[in-house]
């Protein structure tokens, strides 16, 4: 069966940090992989998503960066956190075009 | 105007009771997907439909393309239920498929 997982679960960071979230999918080949963020009391915004290894499309212009180096690694990274930066941070595979997405537990930062 | 509205924004019921969370949408959609999103923050995907009905335990989802209108219903409900429901509608758009997501209900059963 498929599993996907994100971590950390929660980070709190330095305005100006880094930031590295990874996630990774199990158990599915050549997966469709998406970052979203969940900003407090919204609905998802869809930052990033990936068809394959090197492919990555940018939904919104931001701080924020993602790279996928593996067929089922999933990273979004930043060089300087911004305080607008926190928020819920969910990734998600799906096999294709017009199926469910299945998404990882999430990580919540806080930029301090 | 959003392109996906969820109703209610909060519901508070009692154990036991029938609950309905509708959704609504204005765009052309290729499917419409129900989510719980539990108190940690997990979410899980519920049901992913085009038409008509689906069941699934005590959850039941409906779908009437032609009001642009879903509902989700959750029967004999329990204060493990408790979580934020969101409706998300898919679509294709320039050969991706774009989800737009409502905001969510957010549900409390008591016991």
């Amino acid at each position: 069966s498929q599993t996907i997982h994100q971590w950390p679960a929660t980070l709190v960071q330095p305005v100006g940090s880094p930031l590295s979230l990874e996630c990774t999918v199990e158990g599915t080949s050549n997966p469709n992989l998406y970052w979203y963020r969940q900003a407090a009391g919204r609905g998802l915004q869809l930052l990033f998503y990936s068809v394959g290894i090197g492919q990555i499309s940018s939904e919104v212009p931001q701080n924020l960066s993602a790279s996928r180096p593996q067929d089922r690694q999933f990273i979004l990274s930043s060089k300087k956190l911004l305080l607008s930066d926190s928020g819920f941070y969910l990734c998600a595979w799906s096999a294709g075009l017009s199926t469910e997405a299945f998404f990882g537990q999430g990580t919540r930062l806080t930029v301090v | 105007k959003n392109e996906v509205e969820q109703s209610p924004q909060n519901l508070t019921a009692q154990e036991g009771e029938f609950i309905t969370i509708n959704c609504s949408y204005s765009v052309g959609i290729s499917a419409l997907h129900w989510l719980q999103q539990h108190p940690g923050g997990g979410i899980v995907s519920l049901f992913m439909l085009s038409s008509g009905k689906k069941k699934h335990g005590r959850l039941i989802a409906t779908i009437n393309i032609q009001e642009k209108h879903s509902s989700l219903h959750i029967t004999a409900s329990h204060p493990r239920d408790s979580a934020v429901y969101i409706c998300a509608v898919g679509r294709c758009m320039d050969s991706n498929y774009q989800l737009i997501w409502g905001a969510g209900t957010k549900l409390i059963i008591k016991p």
